[in-house]
């Protein structure tokens, strides 16, 4: 079954220090490979994708996140956090397994960033 | 216009009562989705709109009714929800459904009573 893992509930790091995001998958085929970043009490919004290309791509915000094949991981990366980097972040997938337009994502259950003063 | 722009933003509603959500984008995409969220959980896909037809319904009940009336709205409407329907309900737009930067709107936080 194809499927998408976040291993880390809750991560926490000090302002200025460098933040991982972490994300596996599991897809037939080639994996298209999503994040999203949601603030308190607002929409979710697109950061970064993987298709293909360069393993490491870059994102909204200074976020990037590395594609790593033999390891079935994208995850999400800044050098330095912010305090406003403070939210929810979620890993998505496309489902490989439906065609045309019925394709749709397969989303982690999220994990929760907060950066500290 | 980058944004997709949903209406209400907050709405609270009794369980014999009917109401539609809207939402809008003018950037010229071409799938539409609708998504329920519960607090601090992924969001569950609910619609998807292909082309202004409908191309996926995830077995979601009749009581939540969508609608596309052109190319740049998408409607939600509802009819004798349940208290366990309450949630955030996000609106979504992208060029199609192979290229998934999806641009979401800001939601409707919808509480049934």
């Amino acid at each position: 079954a194809q499927s998408v893992a976040q291993p880390e509930d809750q991560v926490n790091v000090a302002e200025g220090n460098p933040l991982t995001v972490k994300c596996t998958y599991s897809v037939s085929g080639n994996p298209y490979l999503f994040w999203y970043v949601q603030y308190p009490n607002r929409g979710l919004q697109f950061l970064l994708k993987y298709i293909t290309g360069d393993n490491l791509v870059k994102g909204s915000y200074g976020f990037e996140a590395e594609f790593n094949k033999s390891q079935t991981s994208f995850h999400l990366k800044k050098p330095s956090a912010l305090v406003s980097d403070s939210a929810l972040y979620f890993c998505a997938v496309r489902d490989n397994q439906s065609a045309g337009n019925n394709r749709k994502l397969i989303w982690g259950l999220g994990t929760s960033l907060a950066v500290n003063p | 216009d980058t944004e997709v722009t949903q209406t209400p933003k907050h709405l609270v509603m009794g369980m014999t009562n009917k109401k539609s959500l809207k939402c809008e984008q003018h950037m010229g995409h071409r799938a539409m989705y609708w998504y329920k969220q519960k607090a601090k959980k992924p969001p569950e896909l609910m619609f998807v709109y292909s082309y202004e037809k409908l191309s996926i319904n995830e077995s979601v009940p009749s009581r939540f009714s969508p609608e596309c009336p052109n190319s740049s709205l998408l409607n939600l409407h509802l009819h004798a929800l349940q208290p366990e329907d309450s949630a955030l309900y996000l609106c979504a737009s992208s060029q199609d459904t192979v290229n998934y930067g999806y641009t979401f709107g800001s939601g409707t936080r919808l509480t049934v009573v």
